[in-house]
């Protein structure tokens, strides 16, 4: 059992290029979620989705795109990196536990990314 | 949504108990709270969760007043490698609710020898 599996781990960019982070989770999840982490920094939001084919925006959406073609996989572009955003990105996933609403996310290993 | 707001940091020593406080004044009646830790390197971990009431399992207690308002995470015993940070998170997929789950800054907590 993977759990959250977030590929690449690292990954080097210049400013301008585009990439994809790609989040896989195999618990049959309905909620997954995309934040990031500056160093010394808390977690912010920035894309999340509660089923497959739906997205919405989180704390710090712009210059972020996703999709969640499938329930299992939530991706995460970059259309054209900044500095900005070097940073560690962690990809969540979660599911409405019954009736009850609560809400336990299992996390990534996270994808550390620097952008020159 | 609510937010929530935690002391920055605490300092403890191995062999004591720690609590660490978060606030939540505009917390929702479908809300849950979710209490992670983070290793630096690592992705948040759940520790434990709770509606009201007290809640412990094998590593910690959660505590929850009757109004909901804040809880206290109560780590029993701390050891060197309890330090982490720790984060309180407010919310639920309940109905009605978006499923948007934003945390707050965490508490650092640094336990000493």
């Amino acid at each position: 059992n993977a759990g959250v599996t977030q590929t690449p781990k690292f990954r080097v960019l210049k400013t301008g290029q585009s990439m994809t982070l790609l989040c896989a989770q195999d618990m049959n999840h309905e909620y997954m979620y995309w934040y990031r982490q500056d160093p010394g920094m808390g977690l912010r939001l920035i894309h999340y989705s509660v089923g497959e084919g739906t997205t919405a925006k989180g704390e710090v959406p712009d210059g972020y795109n996703v999709s969640r073609l499938k329930k299992q996989n939530f991706l995460l572009g970059l259309e054209s990196a900044a500095p900005s955003q070097t940073s560690v990105y962690f990809c969540a996933s979660s599911s409405r536990t019954g009736g009850s609403g609560a809400n336990v996310l299992t996390f990534g290993a996270g994808s550390r990314l620097t952008v020159l | 949504l609510a937010k929530t707001t935690q002391p920055i940091s605490m300092d403890s020593y191995e062999g004591q108990e720690v609590n660490i406080t978060c606030s939540h004044n505009n917390i929702a009646t479908n809300d849950y709270i979710t209490w992670y830790q983070q290793f630096p390197s690592q992705g948040p971990r759940f520790i434990i969760q709770g509606y009201k009431t007290k809640v412990t399992n094998e590593v910690a207690s959660l505590f929850i007043p009757a109004d909901r308002k804040s809880s206290t995470l109560s780590l029993p015993r701390v050891s060197l490698s309890d330090t982490a940070v720790y984060y309180c998170l407010v919310g639920s997929h309940g109905s009605g609710n978006t499923g948007k789950l934003i945390f707050g800054q965490g508490t650092t907590l640094q336990v000493k020898p």
